[in-house]
């Protein structure tokens, strides 16, 4: 069974630094991997979506990374800034054919300090 | 252009009555789904659907019924509530295309509370 595991929970950073997300999941035949962003009391929102044959997409100043053989990715966000602040979940979809599923983690809730 | 909504954004009920939460996109999109966001669960999948009078189970199934006469509705209804099913739901739809990504848009959401 596919579990997505997303650590640290939570995070709280000063403005301006550079930061990594991370996601892991423990079932490597995966179709693709999405990030998303959720604002308090809010829907989520697409940030980044890597298909399985893809190592890494660039959206700004994030940038998510696939390494499938190590069930892991991680999402960077350069130069944080406060309006980063927000919950940013990880999910996989399955690599089975007629299904249309998606395993969400948990989320990291990331604190961006002025 | 709406996007995707959902109705009521809030919702007391008791146990034991049956609830529908409306979900509505203007988009065309092929797939829908419903979630239910819950704390230390994330998000897990109720039902989707690929297309109108198309719809498969999710993970969490149980207790909750949905139908798609129409592309862009898909209501969920829970036939008689329990207190377990107090939750925030979520409605999203995707839009399959060879050689596109299956990027999911969110709704709002559905803040149900079970009495």
């Amino acid at each position: 069974k596919q579990e997505v595991t997303q650590i640290p929970a939570a995070l709280s950073v000063p403005e301006g630094e550079n930061l990594v997300l991370n996601c892991s999941f423990t079932d490597s035949a995966i179709y693709n991997l999405q990030w998303f962003r959720q604002d308090p009391g809010k829907g989520l929102t697409s940030l980044l979506l890597i298909q399985s044959s893809q190592r890494e997409q660039t959206s700004g100043r994030l940038n998510a990374s696939l390494d499938k053989s190590s069930g892991r990715s991680t999402l960077y966000i350069a130069a944080s800034q406060p309006g980063d602040s927000a919950t940013y979940l990880c999910a996989v979809k399955r690599d089975t054919s007629g299904t249309y599923k998606y395993i969400f983690g948990t989320g990291t809730r990331l604190k961006v300090l002025a | 252009d709406a996007g995707i909504t959902q109705s009521p954004r809030y919702k007391i009920t008791e146990t034991g009555r049956q609830v529908t939460l409306m979900c509505h996109q203007t988009w065309s999109h092929s797939y829908m789904f419903w979630y239910r966001q819950d704390l230390g669960h994330g998000l897990r999948l109720i039902y989707y659907s690929a297309a109108a009078d198309i719809t498969d189970k999710g993970e969490v199934p149980d207790g909750y019924v949905v139908s798609r006469s129409k592309t862009e509705n898909f209501p969920l209804t829970l036939e008689s509530a329990t207190r377990s099913q107090t939750s925030v739901y979520f409605c999203a739809s995707s839009e399959s295309k060879r050689g596109y990504t299956d990027t999911q848009y969110f709704g709002p959401g559905t803040r149900l509370t079970v009495l």
